[in-house]
């Protein structure tokens, strides 16, 4: 049970390229999100898919999309990267029932670098 | 705007002491409230939820709830240096997919 995993770890970019962040959980969760964290900016949701086959926008989702794959992958794609996009990169997944019980768990952490 | 405010500390505690960790949300209909711990270069990780007025403990983690006065706290018995680190309250509206997350407190304890 690998809970939230995340891939890469580590990338840099140069201005203007492409990459996909990839997500995936194994707990059966209905719920995935992407954050980004900075620091003194506390995290900030950037999408987020309440379940499958649905996509929200979510705080801060300019200069990104994202792809609900299936229940489990959820990626995020950068088609043209800038500097501000360096960040931290958060995914995470959520057993949520309005009314019910609630739990989110973060991945490991993409780090982002774009010269 | 929904908003979760907490001091950004740092909060420095002796070893041993009992750390008090304070949120405050502005949405008065949210029901559900974390609290996630964050070590330097790590993702967050979730160490107690709690959804009605009161407290609820976890070994050497109590939160408290007052919804009357929209207010989320967490108490850490017998702290120790392996509790350094920020801790993120983290807030559900009614109804909501959506999470909002404080900025954090810096707790460092000293031994």
């Amino acid at each position: 049970n690998a809970g939230v995993t995340q891939t890469p770890k580590f990338q840099v970019l140069k201005t203007g390229q492409s990459m996909t962040l990839q997500c995936a959980q194994d707990m059966n969760h209905n719920s995935m999100y992407w954050y980004r964290q900075d620091p003194g900016m506390g995290l900030r949701l950037i999408y987020y898919s309440a379940s499958e086959g649905t996509t929200d926008k979510g705080e801060v989702p300019n200069g990104y999309n994202v792809s609900r794959l299936n229940k489990r992958e959820f990626s995020l794609r950068l088609e043209s990267a800038a500097p501000s996009q360096t960040s931290v990169y958060f995914c995470a997944s959520r057993n949520y029932r309005v009314g019910g019980t609630d739990t989110q768990y973060f991945g490991p952490g993409t780090r982002l670098t774009v010269l | 705007q929904k908003e979760v405010e907490q001091n950004s500390g740092p909060l420095s505690v002796p070893e041993g002491a009992i750390a008090s960790l304070n949120c405050t949300y502005s949405d008065r209909g949210s029901q559900s409230f974390f609290w996630y711990r964050q070590y330097s270069g790590k993702s967050p990780e979730l160490i107690m939820s709690i959804y009605s007025n009161g407290d609820k403990e976890d070994g050497r983690f109590t939160a408290q709830l007052n919804k009357a006065s929209q207010y989320v706290s967490l108490l850490i018995r017998d702290s120790q240096p392996s509790d350094s680190a920020t801790y993120l309250c983290a807030v559900n509206g009614a109804g909501s997919y959506q999470l909002t997350f404080g900025k954090g407190t810096k707790l460092s304890v000293i031994p």
